[in-house]
This record gives C-alpha cells, structure tokens and sequence, in this order.
C-alpha cells in the first residue's frame, strides 16, 4: 500500500491494558506526525517528530508515549488510558516539517472502556 | 497560543452555487494557512494552501484569499458540485520557531443537487 498506512484500524481497550498505534509511510518523507481527532472538536497536534527526532510534545498526557526508529515509522504507545481518550488518531507525514503538505493516514479509532 | 475561528460551521448550497468559509488566527507568527477537506469516514486531504508571502491563490475552482494585516484568509469554491460535500479543515501553521499547529473547528457543507 501506498502512501500512509495505520494499524490497527480500530482498537477497543480497557483502561488497564497497554497497546501500541503503528504508523509507516512510503513517500520518503522526514517529518511525522500525531493527531487526535475529537468529534465537535478542532484537530490537536500531539507530536512531531522530524527526522526521528521528537520536536514537539503539545502537553500531551504521559500515558501517550511516541516512539519513531526511523523515518519511515511512527509508533504510539498506549498505557491507562481514559474514557475521554476515546478518539480517531490520525498519523500524517510531510516532506519538510509543518511548512508543506500533510499527508494524513486512514486513522485507527480508538474506544477506552 | 494561536487561536483559529472557523465560520460558519455549517454551510448547504444549491448545485452551482458559491461557498465561502472564513477563518481569524491571533498569532502574527503564522505563515503557512492550509485547507483540508474530510469526506464522510475518510482522511484529511490537502486541497489548497497559501503561505504567508502571498495574498491569493487559485487552482480551478477553489481559490484561497490571505489577509495578513486582518489576520483571516478564506476559502472559495465556484461552481459547486455535490462531491464538493465535505468538512473542510483551516489550519495557520508556525513553522518557525514555535512550531505550531492549530486548526480550526471544521465546516461542513453540503451542496444540494
């Protein structure tokens, strides 16, 4: 596939378990990124990383955890999780960091029971 | 922090007809403005951008219109057909020192056949 990938597509979980979001892109570029998108609400920048160094955290709660081995591959860790966490997360990539396009992801929906 | 009004929320036009959609930012360090429109269960795309050097651009029939000294910029779209039904997405980006990334909180507009 080309593009953006993300999986799972859709992952239910309760609030004590730990499970990993695995993002990859196939368009060599350098920069990614983590959003979160809430219904009703604007879409929120978690993380950038840009050529694998992690460049933003936009105060993001410790139970997200990032991890990028390469510039191809972005991870988000999941761990006590909360109901309100609930939410599409959508992996993107842009060739320069945040001053061109955004190649965005399918996302994985994500629900915190 | 930056803040981004998006207008209106909701937009319904006739087949044919023109639609706008108005965004305000409050941080003079922006200088990237993209459009993304969200179909119905499917990832954000780009559909257009402007960048903080120029007033207005245009591809076909979506065109996108930066104020600078007023801080809004807009987006066009003539002609409108019903595949143009989407949420669309405004975001100013600092992509320098800070940055930053905000978006606005989406429009959706239907166009009637």
């Amino acid at each position: 596939e080309t593009g953006v990938t993300q999986t799972p597509r859709h992952l239910v979980m309760g609030m004590t378990n730990k499970k990993s979001l695995k993002c990859e892109q196939h368009l060599g570029h350098n920069a990614m990124y983590w959003y979160k998108q809430s219904a009703k609400k604007p879409l929120e920048l978690m993380f950038v990383y840009n050529f694998k160094e992690q460049t933003e955290n936009n105060s993001v709660p410790s139970r997200f955890s990032p991890e990028c081995p390469n510039s191809s591959h972005l991870f988000l860790h999941l761990h006590t999780l909360q109901p309100e966490d609930s939410a599409l997360y959508l992996c993107a990539s842009s060739q320069e960091q945040l001053y061109n396009e955004q190649f965005f992801g399918p996302g994985t929906r994500l629900t915190v029971l | 922090g930056e803040n981004v009004e998006q207008h209106p929320s909701t937009l319904s036009v006739q087949e044919g007809d023109s639609a706008v959609i108005k965004c305000t930012y409050s941080d003079s360090a922006s200088n990237y403005f993209p459009w993304y429109k969200q179909e119905l269960g499917k990832r954000p795309q780009l559909i257009i951008d402007i960048r903080s050097n120029v007033g207005e651009k245009k591809d076909q029939r979506i065109a996108v219109t930066l104020n600078k000294t007023a801080k809004h910029f807009s987006l066009h779209i003539t002609e409108t057909q019903p595949e143009d039904s989407a949420v669309y997405f405004c975001a100013a980006i600092d992509s320098g020192g800070y940055q930053k990334v905000t978006f606005g909180t989406g429009t959706k507009l239907q166009v009637i056949p």
